[in-house]
């Protein structure tokens, strides 16, 4: 069952422009964590943000968490044409699920050169 | 370069045949997990495993599909028979078994069921 939540569905902007991406959930979560997606290949781990942090950078990327709201945004900052790709949320419940990741279904993003 | 490795990267084959995918975790992970990702349902978790056991298998149609952990550096996904709502890209990621720690994915294998 889908857990995490992406908006919007797909977003499209131009290089140098900063890109936001939301993630909502229903249950309570012990992390949260945003992986990219090219196209044909893997997801990737960007970053991973514990539910006691509110916010945390990695580079050019900015995560909030708002545990009061089951919210999370990704802030991807001077957008660069190797962004282009897809962005999902995932989030993880020890407890409830024995530690895997409930993913969701992820924002399209396109960075226009 | 630690990476998880897939094999094979692309298979297509016709309904009704077996189709085995491999899956070789990190050197040291304890968790593996396989994943199904389509367009329309988007990435299912199908089964995963910690220190070779199955753990959850709950997302894997039982009647066809079985995952097995043969040693600790080769996972399998195997469908019999296959079906052409099995088309798809299959995901192998690995972890350190911390809970709900950072997956690690492979490429993936897609298949087409014709």
């Amino acid at each position: 069952s889908q857990q995490g939540e992406e908006d919007p569905q797909a977003l499209s902007i131009q290089e140098g422009e900063n890109a936001t991406m939301n993630c909502s959930y229903k249950t309570s979560i012990n992390n949260l964590q945003w992986y990219r997606q090219n196209s044909g290949r893997g997801l990737v781990h960007l970053i991973l943000i514990r539910s006691n942090e509110r916010e945390k950078h990695s580079g050019r990327l900015r995560v909030t968490l708002d545990t009061s709201k089951k919210s999370s945004s990704l802030l991807i900052t001077a957008s660069r044409a190797a962004d282009t790709a897809s962005y999902f949320c995932a989030t993880a419940n020890y407890g409830g699920s024995q530690g895997n990741l409930i993913f969701g279904k992820g924002t399209k993003l396109s960075v226009k050169p | 370069d630690a990476r998880v490795t897939q094999t094979p990267r692309h298979k297509v084959t016709e309904m009704g045949q077996e189709v085995t995918m491999r899956c070789q975790p990190i050197l040291g992970h304890n968790t593996v997990f396989w994943y199904r990702q389509t367009m329309m349902q988007g990435l299912e978790l199908l089964a995963y495993f910690r220190n070779r056991a199955p753990l959850d298998d709950s997302g894997m149609p039982k009647d066809r599909f079985s995952a097995e952990m043969p040693d600790a550096t080769l996972a399998t996904l195997k469908i019999q028979p296959s079906e052409p709502r099995d088309s798809a890209v299959y995901f192998c990621a690995s972890g350190t078994g911390e809970g709900g720690e950072t997956q690690y994915f492979g490429p993936g294998t897609r298949l087409l069921v014709l």
